[in-house]
């Protein structure tokens, strides 16, 4: 079985721009969670979606967005990129939402602002 | 104060060396993770424990939720098992995968 990919891995933009990260799931799986990392807050919960729908999402503002396709392929969205938002970006997904599901993590998206 | 405390932060050992890294949370959990990240940035799920103890190779961990901590350990450590440990904990107030995590350890094995 194929890992959780992630598009496109690396990516750089400016300040004010907008950027959209791709995620694709283990086959079968149907939750999606997606993460950031920073070297000063370490990583953090952004938000899950299972079957379409945002089930939990994290402490971020709402210039970070997501959503999540029929064929569980989840995007996120980052508008009006701050220098702050430089991060590397982890989606995981796992079977469903249960304690017991294991997630599985993608490779990352490594985003930097300029 | 943080929910997931990890200790060390950092640590070197020689190869062959018994290494422990500790997590302690603060919440009421129904799963604890320990995760291994290398340089580049990719994380592999080593273990997902709710009670007990379990072994996979070298790697063993376990868990205490009456004390609310988990111990990670590696026998025979190599250099290959350089890279960064973290634990995260799934809190039983939530319902779905979202997980908080620890500030991670970051192990070095030498030669």
């Amino acid at each position: 079985k194929a890992g959780v990919t992630q598009t496109p891995r690396y990516l750089i933009k400016t300040r004010g721009q907008q950027v959209t990260l791709s995620c694709s799931p283990i086959s079968g799986h149907r939750s999606v969670s997606w993460y950031q990392q920073t070297p000063g807050q370490g990583l953090q919960f952004l938000f899950e979606y299972f079957s379409e729908t945002q089930r939990n999402k994290g402490n971020f503002p709402g210039r970070f967005s997501g959503r999540q396709f029929s064929n569980s392929r989840s995007e996120m969205n980052v508008s009006t990129l701050e220098l702050g938002d430089s991060a590397l970006y982890l989606c995981a997904s796992s079977f469903g939402m249960g304690f017991q599901n294991e997630q599985f993590f993608g490779p990352g998206t490594r985003l930097t602002v300029l | 104060k943080n929910e997931v405390e990890q200790s060390p932060q950092n640590l070197t050992a020689q190869e062959g060396e018994f290494i422990t890294i500790n997590c302690s949370y603060s919440v009421g959990i129904s799963a604890l993770h320990w995760l291994q990240q290398h340089p580049g940035g990719g994380i592999v799920s080593l273990f997902m424990l709710s009670s007990g103890k379990k072994k996979h190779g070298r790697l063993i961990a376990t868990i205490n939720i009456q004390e609310k901590h988990s111990s990670l350990h590696i026998t025979a450590s190599h250099p290959r098992d350089s890279a960064v440990y973290i634990c995260a904990v799934r809190s039983q107030e939530t319902s779905g995968s979202r997980l908080t995590f620890g500030e991670g350890t970051q192990l070095t094995v030498n030669p």
